[in-house]
């Protein structure tokens, strides 16, 4: 069965500093991989995702991931971020067939500084 | 025109109580889900409908009973409600198919037993 690592439970990071969260999954064939956002008691906001075609996926907010077939990763990035960006950032890996359910990372929880 | 919507947004209710929770999502979508969001932020699947079968049940206990009048709602009863009942709780739905998946989710309903 497919599953999820977020080795990160809490990160904090300045305001203007780069940001990079770690996804590792575990899936024997190509999975399709997502990660979302989820401010305080919001719910869950599509970042972006990865099904096929060019490694480095462009998102909403200024975040992107790269897939890396080899190290069963999939980083999430963003080069600046702003004291909005606090919030919980979940990883999330489907098979291909469409009706399966996401299986989510456990979460990790970005907290921005002055 | 909200995509999948969840009703009650927010629910507060005393142990032993039975409640439900409804969900409906008008994106002609045909697999619909409950996942549980626990007090540590993890998202777990609990049932999974496709055009109106249960096709997923995890390992739920038996006072959670979904029900899916048709392939646009999917309702939640909980029975003889308990303490550790209390969490948020999401519905989801995509389509299926050989085309790449895409998931919605509502804005989650928060669930208090006390």
């Amino acid at each position: 069965a497919q599953s999820v690592t977020q080795p990160d439970i809490h990160i904090t990071v300045s305001e203007g500093a780069s940001l990079e969260l770690r996804c590792n999954y575990s899936y024997g064939a190509t999975p399709y991989l997502f990660w979302y956002v989820q401010s305080p008691g919001q719910g869950l906001q599509l970042l972006l995702k990865y099904f096929s075609g060019d490694t480095l996926v462009q998102g909403i907010k200024g975040f992107e991931a790269e897939f890396k077939r080899s190290q069963s990763s999939f980083n999430l990035r963003k080069p600046s971020v702003h004291w909005s960006d606090a919030a919980e950032y979940f990883c999330a890996v489907v098979t291909f067939s469409g009706n399966t359910p996401l299986v989510f990372g456990k979460g990790t929880r970005l907290s921005v500084i002055a | 025109d909200t995509a999948v919507s969840q009703t009650p947004k927010y629910l507060v209710t005393q142990m032993g109580n039975d409640k439900s929770i409804k969900c409906e999502q008008n994106l002609g979508h045909d697999t619909m889900y409950w996942y549980k969001q626990d007090s540590k932020k993890f998202l777990k699947i609990m049932f999974s409908y496709n055009n109106k079968e249960l096709i997923i049940n995890e390992t739920v206990p038996n006072r959670f009973s979904p029900k899916s009048p048709d392939k646009a709602h999917l309702n939640l009863h909980i029975n003889s409600l308990e303490l550790g009942d209390s969490a948020v709780y999401f519905c989801a739905s995509t389509h299926g198919g050989p085309q790449a998946p895409g998931y919605t989710f509502g804005s989650g309903t928060r669930l208090t037993v006390v």
